[in-house]
């Protein structure tokens, strides 16, 4: 079965420093989403992409982050300059275009940023 | 953001029971709800999802409810397995490709 895979699994950071995120999502998806669930809070949601832009995004997702799709299979997030409350798990998200309120979601990242 | 609701945060059920699971909203522009199951140190894992204009949705051992009037849906399982404990989380969006709002979540644990 086609799942959705995130690089690194663990990434420990510094303060200040810049941080890229790297999720291959499944092939032939249309919509891709980043969350993240900060330990012990809900999972929220941070930014949809679709058709190489952003569709919606929320307050979390501020000029320190960006997304970008490089190369047609793979799906970044990007934190310019990390924040000690960045520090969650942060989860890519996918869906087709059939049933497209299905989001398949990889097993995460898990930043801690010092 | 209270949106979505899991007022239980844990539920213990015995093995072959039915395991019942609540979720509560408040957004009536929400279309779609959906159910998830994690594991720690994974993804949230799709189970079932169902669209406001139907009531109730089956796959397998998983049911899904919806009540409208009364902003509420659940999710039943039957019978409960071991492998079932996990934490359950319900999510919802208003649009077929938009944003998911999350619940809290509820620790599902099936005794054998």
């Amino acid at each position: 079965e086609p799942e959705v895979t995130q690089t690194p699994s663990h990434q420990v950071t510094q303060m200040g420093q810049e941080v890229i995120l790297r999720c291959v999502p499944i092939s032939n998806h249309l919509y891709f989403y980043w969350y993240r669930q900060i330990l012990g809070q809900k999972v929220e949601f941070l930014v949809s992409f679709y058709n190489n832009e952003i569709s919606e995004k929320s307050e979390i997702f501020d000029d320190q982050f960006s997304v970008e799709r490089p190369d047609g299979s793979n799906f970044t997030l990007k934190i310019r300059s990390t924040k000690l409350e960045d520090s969650a798990m942060y989860f890519c998200a996918c869906s087709s275009g059939r049933r497209k309120e299905t989001q398949y979601f990889g097993p995460g990242t898990r930043l801690l940023v010092l | 953001d209270q949106q979505v609701k899991q007022n239980s945060p844990s539920l213990s059920v015995q093995e072959g029971r039915i395991s019942i699971l609540n979720c509560d909203y408040t957004n009536s522009m929400f279309d779609y709800f959906l159910w998830y199951k994690k594991y720690p140190a994974e993804g949230p894992t799709f189970l079932i999802s169902i669209s406001s204009i139907k009531d109730k949705n089956e796959d397998g051992r998983f049911t899904v409810f919806l009540n409208k009037s009364a902003k509420h849906l659940s999710l039943h399982i039957v019978p409960s397995q071991p492998g079932d404990s996990a934490v359950y989380f319900c999510a919802a969006t208003p649009t077929s490709y938009g944003k998911l709002t999350f619940g809290q979540g509820t620790i599902l644990t099936v005794h054998p």
